[in-house]
C-alpha cells in the first residue's frame, strides 16, 4: 500500500493567492482528516470527513479555509486568500472505522509545508 | 474538553539505554484510544504504538512499551534499548469518535 499521499510536499506563495492542498487516502478508509501543525499551536484537527461527508469542521479556523471530498480517494484543502500566518505543515490522516468501537489507527501522509510571504 | 499533557519538553537517553516518556490525559470517558506517534526529522507522523482503554494488558511493540494506568489517565511510553534512529519528536494521542487531541511533543535525543 503507498499509504496516504500529499501534494505538494512544499508550497510557496504569496499572501492573497490561492493555495489548494491535496491528498489520496489510504484506499479503503472511509475516514479522513486535515492537520496543520505549527511550532505555536502544535498540532490541530481542522476537519474530518467520514464517508466523504464533513462531520466536524470546527476546527477549521476561519471562512478562508475550505475542505471537499469528492470521493472515496480524493480531498483538498484550499485556503482563499492565504496570509502569512497560514504557514504550517498540513498534513492529511485517514483510518478504516471499525464497527462497535470508537475508532481505529489514524495513518498520516508526509504533510505539505506552505510558506505564505 | 479533552486534554493531553506532555510534561517533558526535551527528553535524552544514552544509546542501548532506556528511557521514559510520560504522558497524561483527561476524559470522563471510559472506551477511547491512546496512541503514540514519532515524528523525525523528516517530519513524517509515524504511528509506534496504540493502547485501547478498554484493553488492560500493556500494548508493546518490540523495544516499545506503555504503562498505561486508566484510573490516574496516565499513558507513558517506554523505549527500551535506544538506538540513534529513535531521535525525534513523540507525541501522545487521545481519540474517541471524531475527538483526536495530540500534546504537544517531547523532543527526544539519543546520545551515541
Amino acid at each position: 500500500d503507498a499509504g496516504v499521499i500529499q501534494s505538494p510536499r512544499h508550497e510557496v506563495t504569496e499572501m492573497g493567492q490561492e493555495v489548494t492542498l491535496r491528498c489520496k487516502p489510504i484506499s479503503g478508509h472511509n475516514s479522513l482528516f486535515w492537520y496543520r501543525q505549527t511550532m505555536m499551536r502544535g498540532l490541530e484537527l481542522l476537519i474530518y470527513f467520514n464517508n466523504n461527508v464533513p462531520i466536524d469542521d470546527s476546527g477549521m479556523p476561519e471562512d478562508r479555509f475550505s475542505a471537499k471530498m469528492p470521493n472515496a480517494s480524493f480531498s483538498t484543502l484550499k485556503i482563499q486568500p492565504s496570509e502569512p500566518r497560514d504557514s504550517a505543515v498540513y498534513f492529511c490522516a485517514s483510518r478504516t472505522r471499525t464497527s462497535g468501537r470508537s475508532t481505529d489507527t489514524q495513518y498520516f501522509g508526509p504533510g505539505t509545508r506552505l510558506t505564505v510571504l | 474538553a479533552q486534554t493531553v499533557t506532555q510534561s517533558q519538553p526535551e527528553m535524552s537517553v544514552q544509546e542501548a539505554e532506556t528511557v521514559t516518556l510520560s504522558c497524561t490525559y483527561d476524559t470522563s470517558e471510559s472506551d477511547y484510544y491512546l496512541f503514540w506517534y514519532k515524528q523525525p526529522p523528516s517530519r513524517q507522523m509515524i504511528l509506534v504504538i496504540r493502547q485501547e482503554a478498554y484493553k488492560q494488558q500493556n500494548a508493546t511493540e518490540n523495544r516499545f512499551s506503555v504503562n498505561f494506568q486508566k484510573a490516574a489517565k496516565s499513558f507513558s511510553l517506554k523505549i527500551s534499548d535506544s538506538q540513534l534512529g529513535d531521535a525525534a519528536m513523540y507525541f501522545c494521542a487521545y481519540n474517541r469518535a471524531r475527538d483526536m487531541r495530540f500534546g504537544a511533543g517531547t523532543r527526544l535525543t539519543v546520545k551515541p
